[in-house]
C-alpha cells in the first residue's frame, strides 16, 4: 500500500536549523519531491530527489535514502517568511504514467 | 514564465447546486491532475489525464463528479449536486514539459459549499 507520514507541526526560531522528516511506503518508487505552501496558497516546489544523497539548493536541502523509505528536509537560517506548511509527495510510475502522492504536511512555525 | 491558469478562484454556492472549475495547464504539458485539497491535509488526486485519456479517476466520486479534457488542452471539473464536505481546495496541476520531474501547480479554486 501507500504511505506517506510526517510530523503534523514543527516550531523553530528565526535564524535556527530545522530539519522535517519523511517515512514512506510505496511501490514504483519514481523520486521524491517536498514542496512549501502558504496558507492559502497553491504547493510550490522546492526540491527532488531519485537518487539517495543530499541535495543542495540555498537555505534548503533535501536528503533520500531509498532503502530505508525515508527522506527529510533541512531549512537552515530559518526566516519568518519559511513559515508554510511542507509537503513530501512520492512520485511513482504506473504504467508509463506518474502518479504523485502526498503526506498531510507539517505546519512549520517560525517564531521571532 | 508560463503558469498554469484556473478560475474561478473563489467560489460559493448552496448545497444540491452544480459547480464547475475551469484549468489551462502550461502549454505542451500533455498530463494534468485534479486535486482536492482539505484544509490541513495534503493534496488528494481526484484525476489524472493523459492528453485527452483519463489514466487514474480511482479517487474521483463518480456519482458527482465529472471530468474532462476534450481536445488535451484545457481541462474542467464539475460536481452535481455539491454537498457540503466538498468544501476545499481544488488545485490544478500540469507536468510534462521539458523539465518534466516538475509538478506545476495553479492557484486553485477554493469552494465554500453552504
Amino acid at each position: 500500500g501507500q504511505n506517506i507520514d510526517q510530523p503534523t507541526e514543527m516550531t523553530a526560531t528565526e535564524g535556527a536549523i530545522v530539519q522535517i522528516n519523511c517515512t514512506y511506503q510505496t511501490s514504483g518508487f519514481n523520486g521524491l519531491f517536498w514542496y512549501q505552501q502558504h496558507a492559502g496558497e497553491a504547493p510550490t516546489f522546492l526540491s527532488y530527489n531519485v537518487l539517495d544523497g543530499l541535495e543542495e539548493k540555498g537555505r534548503f536541502s533535501s536528503f533520500l535514502s531509498r532503502s530505508k523509505g525515508y527522506s527529510y528536509l533541512l531549512l537552515k537560517e530559518l526566516q519568518m517568511k519559511d513559515s508554510a506548511s511542507y509537503l513530501c509527495a512520492v512520485r511513482e510510475t504506473t504504467s508509463g504514467t506518474y502518479k504523485y502522492i502526498f503526506g498531510t504536511g507539517t505546519r512549520l512555525k517560525v517564531l521571532a | 514564465e508560463a503558469e498554469v491558469a484556473q478560475s474561478p478562484r473563489y467560489k460559493i454556492t448552496e448545497k444540491s447546486q452544480a459547480v464547475a472549475f475551469w484549468c489551462d495547464p502550461i502549454s505542451g504539458h500533455a498530463t494534468l491532475y485534479w486535486y482536492r485539497q482539505i484544509l490541513g491535509q495534503g493534496p488528494e488526486l481526484l484525476v489524472q489525464f493523459q492528453d485527452e485519456s483519463v489514466v487514474d479517476d480511482s479517487q474521483l466520486p463518480k456519482d458527482r463528479f465529472s471530468a474532462e479534457r476534450l481536445k488535451g488542452v484545457d481541462s474542467t471539473l464539475k460536481i452535481q449536486p455539491a454537498e457540503l464536505g466538498d468544501s476545499a481546495m481544488y488545485l490544478c496541476a500540469t507536468s510534462g514539459g521539458q523539465n518534466n520531474y516538475e509538478q506545476y501547480f495553479g492557484p486553485g479554486t477554493r469552494l465554500t459549499v453552504t
